[in-house]
C-alpha cells in the first residue's frame, strides 16, 4: 500500500528554471492539496483540488501551477523558480467521511533549494 | 476564512511533566473540523486526531488528551507524563464546511522533552 507518493525527495534548482513535483495516491482519494512549510510559518495551503478536473487557490498560490487530470495524479508546477520558493513541499490526499469529517495522509515531503 | 493560532512557538520540559499545547481558532462556519498533527525530528506529518463541531466531548487516547470548548474557540491538547519521544512539533488545523481539501494549519508549537 504506496498511500501519498511525492517525488522528489530533494531538488536545487536555480532562480528561473522550472520544474514539477509529482505526487501520486493510490487511495481514490477525491480530495488533495499540496503545502509549503517554512520555518515559523506552519503549513500552509498552496492549491488544492476536489476532483478531477477541479482545483482552486489556497492561501499562498502566487507563483505555482497545478492540474488535476486524474484522480490519482496532482502535480505542482514552479513556472520561474524564486528564492523565496525554497521550502518543504508536503502533498497530501483525504477522503471525507459524514460526521467524522477528513483526514488527510501526507506524502514525506520534497525539500527544495532555489539558489 | 479560517484561522488557527498557536501562541506557543517553543516549549521545553523536563520528562514526566505534563504540558498542554495551546490552540484557537476562528471560523464563521457552523460546522467545521478541527485537527490535531504531530511532526516528529524525521519530518513525516503524523495524524493525531480529528473533531467536528458538533462533538464538545473531550477525548483521551493513552497520554494524550484533548480540551475543544467552543465557549473560547480553543482545542487544546495536553500530554501527561511527557517522554522524549513526544519532542516533536504539533500542528493544530481547520476546516471548514464544504472546504474538501482545504485545511487550515496553525503555525506548530515545537515541543522539547529533555531527559
Amino acid at each position: 500500500n504506496a498511500g501519498v507518493t511525492q517525488t522528489p525527495k530533494f531538488q536545487v534548482l536555480k532562480t528561473g528554471q522550472s520544474m514539477t513535483l509529482q505526487c501520486a495516491q493510490d487511495m481514490n482519494h477525491e480530495y488533495m492539496s499540496w503545502y509549503r512549510q517554512d520555518p515559523g510559518m506552519g503549513l500552509r495551503l498552496i492549491h488544492y483540488s476536489v476532483g478531477a478536473g477541479i482545483t482552486d487557490q489556497g492561501e499562498v498560490p502566487n507563483g505555482y501551477n497545478v492540474s488535476r487530470s486524474t484522480t490519482e495524479d496532482f502535480p505542482l508546477r514552479l513556472l520561474s523558480a524564486a528564492p523565496s520558493q525554497t521550502s518543504v513541499y508536503f502533498c497530501a490526499s483525504s477522503y471525507y467521511t459524514q460526521g467524522a469529517g477528513e483526514k488527510l495522509f501526507f506524502g514525506s515531503g520534497t525539500q527544495l533549494s532555489v539558489l | 476564512a479560517q484561522k488557527v493560532t498557536q501562541a506557543q512557538t517553543e516549549i521545553s520540559v523536563v520528562e514526566k511533566e505534563d504540558v498542554t499545547l495551546d490552540c484557537v481558532y476562528e471560523t464563521r462556519d457552523t460546522t467545521y473540523y478541527l485537527f490535531w498533527y504531530k511532526q516528529p525530528p524525521s519530518g513525516e506529518l503524523v495524524f493525531l486526531i480529528r473533531r467536528n463541531s458538533f462533538d464538545e466531548q473531550n477525548e483521551i487516547s493513552g497520554r494524550y488528551s484533548w480540551n475543544f470548548q467552543k465557549s473560547t474557540s480553543s482545542f487544546n491538547f495536553t500530554i501527561t507524563a511527557s517522554q522524549v519521544v513526544d519532542s516533536a512539533v504539533y500542528f493544530c488545523a481547520i476546516r471548514g464546511d464544504n472546504q474538501g481539501g482545504k485545511l487550515i494549519f496553525g503555525q506548530g508549537t515545537e515541543l522539547s522533552v529533555k531527559p
